[in-house]
């Protein structure tokens, strides 16, 4: 079974461009989350996705994080304009429909340094 | 709100060592219990889970036991290898249907030979 896929790897940007993340979850996983983890912190939740609905974005700054997921499968996490302060590894992570609540599965992450 | 909070790090062991790595949490409820663990260049991965008051989560030698009477679920190894080097996310997730992780900082452990 093939995991959850993240692109790009790496990216390094200056402050106030924009930067874009892609992640195609497990075949079958309709909850598909985004979570940011800056170096030395655990991973926080920007925003939650039921199929292509919004279940909790209470945490995403809306001002210059957006996030989609069109047709319930890949999602994309935007940045624009990024500040320093957003230098962090974004995480894609699924769950099964039905799977025990809290067992995830998570992508190797996309590492975003901002100059 | 519900939060976790574990050991600081790193922890450096010898092989062969026994590990400890404390957490306790803050929450409403009954939530559900979990270390993740992440190995050097890869993923996030479930290591272990325990989903109420008094169940031991077990996986690979490690062991966690929930006790809600201390609000804590400490992860333990009876020995530890070099392979078991990594970086350990203590985290819950409230047995609401779809509730998102919330985690812990994590631990560094490094074992050396």
């Amino acid at each position: 079974e093939a995991g959850v896929a993240q692109s790009p790897r790496y990216k390094i940007i200056e402050k106030r461009q924009s930067v874009a993340f892609w992640c195609n979850p497990i075949s079958g996983h309709a909850t598909l989350y985004w979570y940011q983890q800056i170096l030395g912190q655990g991973p926080k939740l920007l925003i939650q996705f039921q199929n292509n609905g919004v279940v909790d974005d209470s945490q995403l700054p809306k001002d210059r994080f957006s996030a989609e997921r069109l047709k319930g499968v890949d999602s994309t996490l935007k940045i624009q304009p990024a500040k320093l302060e957003d230098s962090a590894v974004y995480l894609c992570a699924s769950r099964a429909s039905g799977g025990t609540s809290g067992e995830l599965f998570f992508g190797e992450g996309s590492r975003l340094t901002v100059l | 709100g519900d939060s976790v909070t574990q050991m600081e790090g790193p922890v450096t062991l010898s092989e062969e060592a026994f590990l400890t790595i404390n957490c306790t949490y803050t929450a409403t409820g009954y939530p559900s219990l979990f270390w993740y663990v992440q190995y050097p260049g890869e993923g996030l991965q479930l290591l272990l889970k325990a989903t109420k008051a008094d169940d031991k989560g077990s996986n690979k030698g490690f062991e966690a036991t929930y006790r809600k009477e201390t609000t804590s679920f400490h992860l333990e190894k009876g020995s530890v290898q070099v392979s078991d080097s990594a970086v350990y996310f203590c985290a819950l997730s409230a047995n609401q249907a779809g509730t998102a992780l919330i985690f812990g900082k994590g631990t560094t452990l490094s074992v050396s030979s």
